[in-house]
């Protein structure tokens, strides 16, 4: 069972490049998101998705897109990378966004740095 | 719109005491959840504790307990007999009807031997 597993786990890209940050789940989860961790700032929320083909946005969702075209698969894009994007990403996923006891099941983050 | 506020950046704590961390919350909605979570230094993020806005009795896991005051609209971690191994990042989060789940922006627990 490999719960949530994102790739790559380190990156570096030049601004203005593009990437897709990848993330699956085996566990059926409905609800999966996307946070950036930056120091002093805890996790924000920057795109959620709460079943295959409905997302929506958190509270930084500015230079990135995801899709969800599968329970399984939450992959978010950088379109344009900025400095302002360096960070740790993680992907997460629950089997609905809250209720007793459903915290959510974490990857193990992606450090980009966009230089 | 839901907002959740630690006000500790950090903490020092002596080995086998007990510890609490602070969390207060806004939100306008009658039923919510809120969460713990624990990050270690090796950075993975560890669910540690839930409590329903409808729970009328405080969670417990363990060594760990959530005192959770609604009318004050505070949900605070506490965690008995402290570890070394209880150093870490710690996070308060909360979800409602929005279907969001939002982090505060934690504190950092350090354990003295």
């Amino acid at each position: 069972n490999a719960g949530v597993t994102q790739t790559p786990k380190f990156q570096v890209l030049k601004t203005g490049q593009s990437m897709t940050l990848q993330c699956a789940q085996d566990m059926n989860h409905e609800y999966m998101s996307w946070y950036r961790q930056d120091p002093g700032m805890g996790l924000r929320l920057i795109h959620y998705s709460v079943g295959a083909g409905i997302t929506d946005q958190g509270e930084v969702p500015n230079g990135y897109n995801v899709s969800r075209s599968t329970t399984e698969d939450f992959p978010l894009r950088l379109l344009s990378a900025a400095p302002s994007q360096t960070s740790v990403y993680f992907c997460a996923s629950s089997p609905t966004a809250g209720g007793p006891g459903y915290g959510y099941t974490f990857g193990s983050g992606t450090r980009l740095t966009v230089v | 719109a839901q907002k959740i506020t630690q006000t500790q950046p950090g903490m020092f704590v002596q080995e086998k005491e007990a510890v609490t961390l602070d969390c207060t919350y806004d939100t306008s909605d009658q039923s919510y959840g809120l969460f713990w979570y624990k990050q270690p230094s090796s950075g993975e993020m560890i669910f540690l504790i839930y409590q329903g806005s409808y729970d009328e009795q405080n969670a417990t896991e363990g060594r760990y307990s959530l005192n959770f005051q609604k009318a004050r609209k505070s949900a605070n971690l506490v965690i008995s007999a402290s570890q070394l191994g209880d150093s870490a990042m710690y996070f308060c989060a909360m979800t409602n009807r929005d279907d969001k789940i939002i982090f505060g922006k934690g504190t950092r627990l350090h354990i003295l031997p």
